[in-house]
């Protein structure tokens, strides 16, 4: 079965870019016709879905994030990456990776805090 | 954009309670939602896909319904394992999910 891992710093300072990794074990990223999404739900708040890559590398990001984000795949590693930059307070938040149809995620991971301060 | 509603944003019932949240999109989305169950510190799990397609593991008491702009999730019989927040969730364009409803036991 598969699971997936996030990775990365759980502090990052305002105006930089936060960098997390999802690692995929049981099953390869590149196989399958599956989107690879980045959710975000800040302490006490709501699901909010940041954007995914499809298997053949296309992505598709919430327009109101757009212009911050990038979403990247590195399939010798089995990883997907998320990139935000100039990064606020507004941006702390537990950040879940998951894969899914074109509808659904389905396969979560645990989820991992990033809080943005000084 | 689509917006999502839901309602009520919390709610308490007892166990065996019939639980009914609603989820209301701003725009026709045909069965274009998801429900999903989020416990407390952990990851939402998916329960009901196209609106009313129970997902493989799903106890059937949960239960889905609505197409369209108005959307009704059910929980039958109200267990202490379902406390949790449940979110409906569309895909007419790109994804967003509702404000989520927390449910508890009185």
């Amino acid at each position: 079965q598969v699971q997936l891992q996030e990775s990365g710093p759980g502090l990052v300072k305002p105006s930089q870019t936060l960098s997390l990794t999802c690692t995929v074990s049981g099953g390869s990223i590149s196989s399958g016709s599956y989107y690879w999404s980045w959710i975000r739900q800040p302490a006490g708040k709501g699901l909010e879905w940041i954007g995914r890559i499809y298997t053949s590398g296309s992505t598709n990001y919430n327009p109101s994030l757009k212009s911050r984000v990038t979403i990247s795949v590195d399939t010798s590693k089995n990883q997907f990456s998320l990139k935000l930059s100039s990064v606020t307070a507004a941006d702390t938040a537990v950040y879940y990776c998951a894969r899914g149809n074109w509808n659904y995620a389905n396969y979560w991971g645990q989820g991992t805090l990033v809080t943005v301060s000084s | 954009d689509i917006q999502m509603t839901q309602s009520p944003s919390s709610l308490s019932a007892s166990v065996g309670d019939r639980v009914t949240i609603t989820c209301q999109a701003s725009q026709d989305i045909s069965n274009y939602l998801n429900w999903y169950q989020q416990k407390p510190g952990k990851a939402p799990k998916l329960l009901i896909y196209d609106a009313s397609n129970l997902e493989t593991g799903v106890p059937s008491r949960f239960s889905g319904s609505g197409s369209g702009t108005d959307f009704t999730f059910t929980i039958s019989s109200l267990q202490p394992e379902d406390i949790a927040t449940y979110y409906c969730q569309q895909y007419d364009n790109l994804l967003t999910f509702g404000p989520g409803t927390k449910v508890d036991i009185k």
